[in-house]
């Protein structure tokens, strides 16, 4: 079966520009995660989607991220304005559901912020 | 609250030696516990996980895990390391009925010849 499928997988930009990172997770999935992954540091959830509801958003900085899943499918994060420190990958990851279901992850949308 | 301490930012080994990447976790309710490895420009793979029932764990490509309660941790082991398991290892734990896994800082396994 297909993976969980991200792009752009590179970007750089500078600072105080928008970017967008699209996500279109394994078919079926209804758990859907945005993950932030900073150079040598593990990475840290930033947005949970359960179909299109929300389900955990508190690490999300939500003065400059958002993420939307409206038909409960595909995904979309967006950075306005970017700072330095938004320099990290974007690993987008679907799960069939909870209860320990496994989380496949893509390979992350690189970001570089000048 | 969850947590995962990796001990050992760089562990190096040499190749057909054992392998041991540590991990403790620290959880208010019975954990879920897993393991990625993440090669270098590529997501997470997960390697192996512990949900209930059997304490040790088998994974893809020879590595297993225990699940030690007691001690509260879940150490990754493989008895004989190859070139190609150079990369990054993740211990991450999450809790039954729902899916945010927390991630430790991770563990760079170095293969020499």
């Amino acid at each position: 079966e297909a993976g969980v499928a991200q792009s752009p997988r590179y970007k750089i930009i500078e600072k105080r520009q928008s970017v967008a990172f699209w996500c279109n997770p394994i078919s079926g999935h209804a758990t859907l995660y945005w993950y932030q992954q900073i150079l040598g540091q593990g990475p840290k959830l930033l947005i949970q989607f359960q179909n299109n509801g929300v389900v955990d958003d508190s690490q999300l900085p939500k003065d400059r991220f958002s993420a939307e899943r409206l038909k409960g499918v595909d995904s979309t994060l967006k950075i306005q304005p970017a700072k330095l420190e938004d320099s990290a990958v974007y690993l987008c990851a679907s799960s069939s559901d909870g209860s320990g279901n496994t989380i496949y992850f893509g390979e992350g949308s690189w970001l570089t912020v000048v | 609250a969850q947590s995962v301490t990796q001990l050992g930012s760089h562990v190096s080994v040499s190749e057909g030696a054992l392998v041991l990447l540590r991990c403790n976790y620290s959880s208010s309710v019975p954990p879920y516990l897993f393991w990625y490895v993440q090669y270098p420009n590529q997501g997470l793979q997960l390697l192996l996980k512990y949900t209930t029932g059997a304490t040790l764990v088998k994974g893809i490509n020879g590595f297993e895990a225990e699940f030690k309660k007691s001690e509260t941790s879940f150490h990754l082991t493989k008895p004989s390391a190859h070139m190609s398991d150079a990369a990054e290892y993740f211990c991450a734990v999450s809790g039954a009925g729902f899916q945010k896994l927390v991630f430790g800082t991770g563990t760079r396994l170095l293969v020499s010849p």
